[in-house]
């Protein structure tokens, strides 16, 4: 069966640096997003990607934030100069669009900022 | 202020009973989205409902959307422990998500 996958499982990283995370959505797919979840918290939408531009984007989703999908297959987050309050839970998902609306999520990065 | 309320927050419950979680939103919106977290796991969706009046059913669970109302049901049938979980709603093409409601179902 088809599924999203993210790498890596956990970054550590330090203050100021920068971090991409990486998501391979489901191949027939047209809609991808990523969220995040600070732990024990609600999820919390960042932005939503379809034909290659952001589609919609949520306040946290500012100027250190970015998204690509650079080979027609991975989409990426990237952070360009993390906070300690970036530490969280980040998943991916997608859909497939044109009626179909179910999300399959990835299983998550992890993300620890020091 | 787009909000999504979710009640209750907490829920314990013992296995054969019924109980429903409720969703309550400040859109317009006429999509609503329910979704399952295990502890430490992802999100794995369980109910897209695309308008007034739509209800799904999935084994002991069934959803239903009143879009006048703006609220949205989330019903657990005989509860069994396999269904301990957190439960979230969200609206607005899933750019707005309630709290969640943690689900116990002691044996």
């Amino acid at each position: 069966e088809p599924e999203v996958t993210q790498t890596p499982s956990h970054q550590v990283t330090q203050m100021g640096q920068e971090v991409i995370l990486r998501c391979v959505p489901i191949s027939n797919h047209l809609y991808f997003y990523w969220y995040r979840q600070i732990l024990g918290q609600k999820v919390e939408f960042l932005v939503s990607f379809y034909n290659n531009e952001i589609s919609e984007k949520s306040e946290i989703f500012d100027d250190q934030f970015s998204v690509e999908r650079p080979d027609g297959s991975n989409f990426t987050l990237k952070i360009r100069s993390t906070k300690l309050e970036d530490s969280a839970m980040y998943f991916c998902a997608s859909s497939g669009g044109q009626g179909d609306y179910e999300q399959y999520f990835g299983p998550g990065t992890r993300l620890t900022v020091t | 202020e787009l909000k999504v309320e979710q009640n209750p927050l907490f829920l314990s419950m013992q296995e054969g009973k019924n109980y429903t979680i409720y969703c309550n939103y400040s859109t317009t919106s006429d999509r609503l989205y329910w979704y399952r977290q295990d502890p430490g796991k992802s999100l794995e969706s369980l109910f897209v409902l695309l308008s007034n009046g739509a209800v799904k059913q999935e084994g002991r669970l069934m959803a239903s959307l009143d879009t006048k109302a703006r609220l949205s049901t989330l019903h657990i049938t005989a509860a069994v422990h396999d269904l301990s979980a957190t439960y979230f709603c969200a609206v607005e093409y899933v750019r707005i998500w309630g709290a969640g409601t943690k689900l116990i179902i002691k044996p």
